[in-house]
């Protein structure tokens, strides 16, 4: 199975700020990478799909890029509703896999 | 407006079975795959199964492999997960979510809003 590691694990970021998440894959992956962000509570959201196209109606803040086996998330300008856990998953090959989440927090 | 709205989840002892619904609407259901994803208490996100839009290719996590089975009514517009031979550590959250693009088995979105199921005895 094709383990997907994202770093870091949590990070504090103050509205304004711009962040950014790696996940990085055990095997190449080509592009088949997506992001999720879940809020808490609630079921997550597809953000980018293919490494780097950006799901419709989500916010041009939120880029994508990376291929291989090492990936980006970019946030630019966060914003409160920003707060958040994102995850990566690899769709290159089954069993599907995701990373174990980044906690983005409120500094 | 898509929307897919799971049931089913609830309590159930150790290597019993359950089945869980997902009813979606506001898209040509036979067109998209559709997956479960779960989500433990407190913890990250496990893909579970996929079925294609025909139901002629389906997929399962290792975990949950010869004990899960996974299939779809296109009549019905609605997607089964088949559990049996629970153990604690199926105890989660389950997601239904479709693949935002036709024809493919890749990706996932939107997602409902999930079913819990708590195995315990």
């Amino acid at each position: 199975d094709i383990q997907m590691t994202q770093s870091p694990s949590s990070v504090s970021a103050s509205v304004g700020d711009r962040v950014t998440i790696t996940c990085r894959a055990s095997q190449d992956i080509s592009s088949w990478l997506a992001w999720y962000q879940q809020r808490p509570g609630k079921a997550p959201k597809l953000l980018i799909y293919a490494a780097s196209s950006l799901q419709s109606g989500v916010p041009s803040r939120f880029s994508g890029s990376g291929s291989g086996t090492d990936f980006t998330l970019t946030i630019s300008r966060l914003q409160p509703e920003d707060f958040a856990t994102y995850y990566c998953q690899q769709a290159n090959s089954f069993p599907y896999t995701f990373g174990q989440g980044t906690k983005l927090e409120i500094k | 407006e898509v929307q897919l709205v799971e049931s089913g989840g609830g309590l159930v002892q150790p290597g019993g079975s359950l089945r869980l619904s997902c009813a979606a609407s506001g898209f040509t259901f036979s067109s998209y795959a559709m997956s479960w994803v779960r989500q433990a208490p407190g913890k990250g996100l496990e893909w579970v199964s996929v079925i294609s839009g025909s139901g002629s290719r389906t997929y399962f996590a290792d975990s949950v492999k010869g004990r899960f089975t996974i299939s779809r009514d296109n009549s019905k517009n609605t997607v089964y997960l088949q559990m049996s031979r629970l153990r604690a550590e199926d105890t989660a959250v389950y997601y239904c979510t479709k693949d935002p693009q036709e024809n493919e088995l890749v990706w996932f979105d939107p997602w409902g809003q999930g079913t819990l199921v708590t195995v315990s005895s």
